[in-house]
């Protein structure tokens, strides 16, 4: 099993859409989740944080489901300018619940279409 | 302006040739961090630093070294030892290896081998 599951897409949807990714992690001693972006043969952007009790910046809503070992970004109003892969990134891996080191998944690609 | 960067942009290499990639932050951050990507693939941990004159292996740091000699700079050298180094490599830093703390990254260096 991968550390961290993405489907990887592509997503394509129509301006204005509401789109949702989702993404699992293997190890439950992982303590820190953030969504990244990456723009075509771009480096990865820090999209947001992921907080226990969820958080949401403007059209970005992301959840963190610790049980389930499942986080989810919600996209809502979705813009051109929007379209990118989407990185799920986790703590942990092999050095555990408590370093910065981050696992990142393989990324799910979305693209608005007008 | 803060913030890291990467030179060369684009590198070439002949095979069993070494070659240092540059890696430079002025946001006073402790941590600093090697990445690799691969079409398809997660971002890889390489080499990773909590402070200076100090690092520890990733992932995958077979056929790579480092040094960390001043808190602004880490490069990262492809040995010719190292099989497969055609990849995009990203660098990143943040403020301390403690969890929960962003990594920002550099714009990266493409690497092809010839």
């Amino acid at each position: 099993r991968k550390e961290v599951e993405q489907d990887p897409g592509p997503f394509n949807v129509p301006e204005g859409a509401t789109v949702a990714f989702n993404c699992t992690y293997s190890n439950s001693a992982s303590q820190s989740f953030f969504w990244y972006r990456q723009d075509c043969r771009k480096e990865p952007k820090l999209l947001m944080s992921v907080y226990s009790s969820g958080n949401e910046d403007g059209r970005f809503t992301a959840q963190l489901n610790r049980a389930s070992q499942y986080i989810s970004l919600l996209i809502r109003d979705s813009k051109l300018s929007d379209s990118a892969t989407y990185l799920c990134v986790v703590n942990g891996g092999n050095y555990g619940g408590a370093t910065n080191k981050l696992i990142f998944g393989t990324g799910t690609l979305l693209a608005v279409q007008p | 302006d803060g913030g890291i960067t990467q030179s060369p942009k684009y590198l070439f290499r002949k095979e069993g040739q070494n070659v240092t990639l540059s890696c430079e932050q002025n946001l006073n951050h402790d941590a600093m961090y090697w990445y690799r990507q691969d079409p398809g693939q997660g971002l890889r941990l390489i080499y990773y630093s909590q402070i200076v004159n100090d690092f520890q292996k990733g992932d995958i740091a077979e056929g790579y070294s480092v040094s960390r000699e001043k808190k602004e700079s880490f490069p990262l050298t492809v040995t010719s030892a190292q099989k497969n180094p055609t990849a995009f490599y990203l660098c990143a830093s943040s403020i301390n290896e403690g969890f929960g703390n962003e990594q920002f990254f550099g714009p990266g260096t493409r690497l092809t081998v010839l």
